[in-house]
């Protein structure tokens, strides 16, 4: 079975800095996707980026890319510019190529903004 | 695009009861739907995958004649919580699959959640 590690439980960042979320997995596979989960106080999960693993090119997505090591299965968010409305509970989350689209979420990386 | 429902939002209800969850793909198909429940400060943990025209296939110690599931059309599935007890009080939160969407058949889009209370 797949796991997925967020081993940041809380982060910190000032307002218009740049910070990086850990998440690593574990897997044998060698087609899957990974993907960057928000969750605000709202608890909306909104999808804030994809990485396909046969892609070596990082995702990116405005202010938001990631560094994914295929090799080291090393998937990191970076937020570029924080915005007070970044904060929020961020989710990391793996999905076989062949298994019904089920997620496997990390335990979550809470982010705080200081204005 | 690509938006889920979920209702009621909250409930509040007493031990005994049975509670029913709606989710709803407003603007696509899923063929599939999941369901997920998140304790406070914790991360979604799956409890089972809803099949349009199927049955659910549930997670290892979800009950699933406690946790009814219903996928009855490409836009809604439902879980219904049978007699509900303190303890299966929760945030629920569905997901479903867009199967032709633009962001690609991998890509699931999530409910506001509803936040079950049983008193």
């Amino acid at each position: 079975a797949q796991t997925v590690t967020q081993s940041q439980p809380e982060m910190s960042v000032q307002e218009a800095e740049t910070v990086t979320l850990s998440c690593t997995y574990d897997t044998s596979e060698s087609d899957y996707y990974l993907f960057w989960y928000k969750q605000p106080p709202s608890r909306q999960m909104i999808l804030v980026i994809r990485q396909e693993a046969y892609k070596q090119q990082n995702a990116t997505e405005n202010r938001f890319s990631v560094n994914f090591q295929k090799a080291a299965k090393s998937f990191s968010l970076k937020i570029s510019d924080s915005q007070l409305g970044d904060a929020a509970m961020y989710f990391c989350a793996y999905r076989s190529s062949n298994a019904g689209n089920m997620l496997t979420f990390g335990g979550g990386t809470r982010l705080m903004v200081k204005p | 695009g690509a938006v889920v429902s979920q209702h009621p939002s909250w409930v509040i209800c007493k031990s005994g009861t049975s509670v029913k969850i709606e989710c709803r793909s407003l603007d696509f198909q899923a063929t599939t739907m999941f369901w997920y429940r998140q304790f406070p400060k914790q991360s979604l943990m799956l409890m089972a995958t809803s099949n349009e025209g199927s049955k659910a296939t549930y997670e290892q110690g979800v009950e699933k004649d406690k946790f009814l599931i219903n996928h009855a059309s490409l836009t809604l599935s439902t879980l219904t919580v049978t007699s509900a007890h303190p303890e299966d009080s929760s945030f629920y939160i569905c997901s479903a699959r867009d199967n032709w969407g633009l962001g690609g058949t991998d890509t699931q889009y999530f409910g506001p959640g509803t936040r079950l209370t049983v008193l």
